[in-house]
């Protein structure tokens, strides 16, 4: 089932900008992830957040999480014509283990150079 | 990052043959691998879980003996589409987590485009 639904579904931007991807999910959660998938490949993790952590930073790319709200945000700074692809996030449930990632919907980011 | 290869990335058949898919762990060992499914400009589904030594888990909907999966070794798993149709048509992904690296995030395949003609 799916656990996270992203918004919006598709983002076209201009290189340079930013590009915000918003993604709600329904359970409690140990930690969330993003993911990112160039098209006809497989995910590539981006970076994670656990739920007691508010904000985190990787390179251009920025994190939010409000577990009050079960929501969380992926900034893209300075967007490149590379990030074109689409970024999913996902979750694993409250307990940690060798279990199966949940993704949403997935947002698809067209960056234009 | 671990390694995960998935093979092969593209492959065409014929209604009514099987075809097999792999999944490796090339620098871990992987005693659970899971397999989804994603249509074009869609979410994954996950269709099992994988375990090594044992039966696979299917999620609900997900047809055991259309979909066998093997996880004979701690590094291989294999998906088989039994029969298949012009349905199964779709993009079959793998990943697997690692224990040493505390089962946190998952490494993918980089997936196998079936199409069935």
């Amino acid at each position: 089932s799916q656990q996270g639904e992203e918004d919006p579904q598709a983002l076209s931007i201009q290189e340079g900008e930013n590009a915000t991807m918003n993604c709600s999910y329904k359970t409690s959660i140990n930690n969330l992830q993003w993911y990112r998938q160039n098209s006809g490949r497989g995910l590539v993790h981006l970076i994670l957040i656990r739920s007691n952590e508010r904000e985190k930073h990787s390179g251009r790319l920025r994190v939010t999480l409000d577990t009050s709200k079960k929501s969380s945000s992926l900034l893209i700074t300075a967007s490149r014509a590379a990030d074109t692809a689409s970024y999913f996030c996902a979750t694993g449930g409250p307990n940690s283990g060798n279990t199966p990632l949940v993704f949403g919907k997935g947002t698809r980011l067209s960056v234009i150079a | 990052g671990a390694v995960v290869s998935q093979h092969p990335s593209r492959v065409i058949c014929k209604s009514g043959t099987s075809v097999k898919i792999e999944c490796r762990s090339l620098d871990f060992q992987a005693t659970t691998m899971f397999w989804y499914r994603q249509f074009p400009k869609k979410s994954l589904m996950l269709m099992a879980t994988s375990n090594e030594g044992s039966k696979a888990t299917y999620e609900q909907g997900v047809e055991k003996d259309k979909f066998l999966i093997n996880h004979a070794s701690l590094t291989l798993s294999t998906l088989t589409v039994t029969s298949a149709h012009p349905e199964d048509s779709s993009f079959y992904i793998c990943s697997a987590r690692d224990l040493a690296r505390g089962f946190v995030e998952a490494f993918f395949g980089q997936g196998t485009r079936l199409t069935v003609v």
